[in-house]
């Protein structure tokens, strides 16, 4: 049962610290999505990976936020330094073309203090 | 204006009802259209997923496309206390990659 699967699960942090996220997309897919969700603004699109080339980060704070897939089986989202309106569920989703459907992980709950 | 439109209820049925969800949109280049079913503190599931316009049947539920009006529906028939959850639309163009995603609507179906 093919899944992506995301690490931590749940993060505390204090405001200031380094948060890295990791994802392992499912095998054989070759676009990979960094969501965050809030209730406020629902599921928002931060970056894309296809081939693991970033492709559009445009929904991304780069002064604090980088994505990365250092190799096709690990996705990592880093935000530095961290501050408490970071504080969301934040999803991968992985899929074998960019039109068709995506597979989410479980997400990481990031609360920054 | 946001890109994709979805009321966010909530939605409160009683089991066996037909439930109606709706959103809209903006941009006609929408080609793709998909539903996620998202349970509490889970990531969304893929529900339905058409492209263009016209109906789609899979057990339950029914996904609807009006381009004209630029609006789509997903429909639960028969609708079970499982289905208690929160339903997103998406959308993406024929070409460009990023997808859209409404807000949601959280559905409880009581029994």
């Amino acid at each position: 049962d093919a899944r992506v699967t995301q690490t931590p699960r749940h993060k505390v942090t204090e405001m200031g610290q380094e948060v890295t996220m990791r994802c392992q997309p499912i095998l054989g897919h070759n676009t990979v999505f960094w969501y965050r969700q809030t209730m406020m603004q629902g599921l928002e699109l931060l970056a894309y990976f296809r081939n693991r080339a970033p492709l559009d980060d445009s929904g991304m704070p780069k002064d604090r936020f980088s994505a990365e897939m250092p190799d096709a089986t690990l996705a990592t989202l880093k935000i530095q330094p961290s501050e408490p309106r970071d504080s969301a569920v934040y999803f991968c989703a992985s899929g074998p073309t960019v039109r068709e459907t995506q597979y989410f992980g479980p997400g990481t709950r990031l609360l920054v203090l | 204006q946001k890109e994709v439109e979805q009321d966010p209820g909530p939605l409160s049925v009683p089991e066996g009802a037909i439930v109606s969800l709706n959103c809209t949109y903006s941009n006609s280049a929408f080609q793709y259209f998909m539903w996620y079913r998202q349970y509490s503190r889970k990531g969304p599931e893929l529900l339905m997923y058409t492209y263009s316009s016209g109906n789609k049947e899979d057990g339950r539920f029914t996904a609807q496309v009006d381009k004209s009006s630029k609006y789509i529906s997903l429909f639960i028939r028969d609708s079970q206390p499982s289905d208690s959850a929160t339903y997103l639309c998406a959308m993406t163009r024929t070409t460009g990659n990023q997808f859209y995603f409404g807000t949601g609507t959280s559905l409880t179906v009581i029994p």
